[in-house]
This record gives structure tokens, sequence and C-alpha cells, in this order.
């Protein structure tokens, strides 16, 4: 499985835009970029995916680097209900295998 | 759409009993997931189905481990017999096709599962 790299925590103040940056240096050119995030007690959400291009939508935006080798999530203006734990996931690329394997992520704490 | 449906919720199991965890997934999703959380290990796939067939159970930990989707809108993960080491949360998801075609899964809350 191509491995991502995020860091274990960070931290924004509230109404500020937020990046969280994830390294993937070992994705290969038919990975998707998924990104999920796990709020307190409650089972993981879908935030964003993308392939290649940057992508936009109602929560999150997903820059992608030019060579796929990083990405980054940017929540435009956090709130306190965007505290969760940020997964940055590459599909598995063996085909046929559906699977998505979550690492440890990166916990965001928002101050108020 | 209710989204994944689990239960039960809570469970507090003596060792040595029969735990059956319940999954309904969202309508129409062909790929049903079956995922575990625990401190020490994060989250970890244990099995999926495609079409109600176990495609990959790679992840189930042992034999006291099955899981079985009889049709498209219920499936069922036991751990028969349980141990204080499977005291975790449980998760069900499911996805409309493919994941890797960037198709998203679609969590349930969890069973939170407590052996004693």
């Amino acid at each position: 499985d191509a491995k991502t790299t995020q860091p274990n925590s960070m931290e924004s103040n509230e109404e500020e835009p937020v990046h969280l940056p994830c390294n993937h240096s070992t994705i290969s050119g038919t990975d998707y970029i998924h990104w999920y995030r796990q709020l307190p007690s409650q089972g993981p959400e879908y935030v964003i995916h993308g392939l290649t291009s940057n992508v936009n939508n109602r929560m999150a935006s997903l820059a992608i680097a030019e060579d796929r080798k990083s990405s980054t999530l940017i929540l435009h203006r956090a709130t306190l209900r965007d505290a969760a734990v940020y997964y940055c996931i590459l599909r598995d690329p063996s085909i046929g295998n559906e699977k998505l394997t979550f690492g440890t992520g990166t916990r965001l704490t928002i101050i108020p | 759409d209710a989204g994944v449906i689990q239960s039960p919720r809570h469970e507090v199991t003596e060792m040595g009993q029969e735990v059956t965890l319940r999954c309904k997934p969202i309508s129409g999703h062909d790929y049903l997931f079956w995922y575990r959380q625990t401190m020490m290990r994060g989250l970890e796939l244990l099995i999926y189905f495609n079409n109600n067939v176990p495609i990959d159970d790679s992840g189930m930990p042992e034999d006291r481990f099955s899981a079985k989707m009889p049709n498209a809108s219920f499936s069922t993960l036991k751990i028969q017999p349980s141990e204080p080491r499977d005291s975790a949360v449980y998760f069900c998801a499911s996805s409309l096709g493919r994941v890797h075609s960037g198709n998203t899964i679609y969590f349930g809350e969890g069973s939170w599962l407590t052996v004693v």
C-alpha cells in the first residue's frame, strides 16, 4: 500500500483558515487521494477526494501538488465543529481491492 | 436517506459470551465494510463484501470472528467466544460502486463493545 504521512496534531484559531498537509511520495498514477474526518464519538465521514486537479466542495478544498507527492486539505474558516481527526488516505492500488487503509491522522484542535 | 444503521450502539458482555453486531447499509450500495477501532491499532478493516459476497477477510483477527451478509440490506459480525481484547468500536460502512473510482464510503455511528 502507498503510505501517507501527516502531522500528529495541529491547532488553529476559530474562524481562521486551516491547512492540513499530507505527504504521499509513493503514490501511483491511478491512486485517488481521499480525506475523511472523525468527530469525537462518531464514525469517520467523507470530506473530499481528488486525483490530479484541485477540488472544492462545501466542506473544504483539496490542493494537490503538481507531482502528486503531497496534498493539502484546506478548511477556509474553521469552526469549533471542525475539531476532529483528519485522515489522508490513498486507495489501495491492487486491482479489485477496495480497501481504504486509515493511518493515524492529524488531530485538529480549534481554539475559541 | 437514513445512512448506515448499526445495532446495538453499546454492548457490555462477559468474556466467553457470543456477540452479534448488526448493520443495515445504505439502500442501493453494493459494497459493505466492517472496521474495528482501538486506541492501540486505530481503524482496521476487518472484511468487506461486494454484492453480498465476501471479497477480502484478511483483516479478520482469528476464527472467533465471522461475518455474513445474507442479503443486500443486512450484515452481521459475530464474535464467539468474546474476549476482553475484543473491546473496541466496530464500524460498518457502505459504498456505491468501487472505492478506487473515487466513490466515497459512508460509515455508521459504530457499535461500542466492552468485554469484561
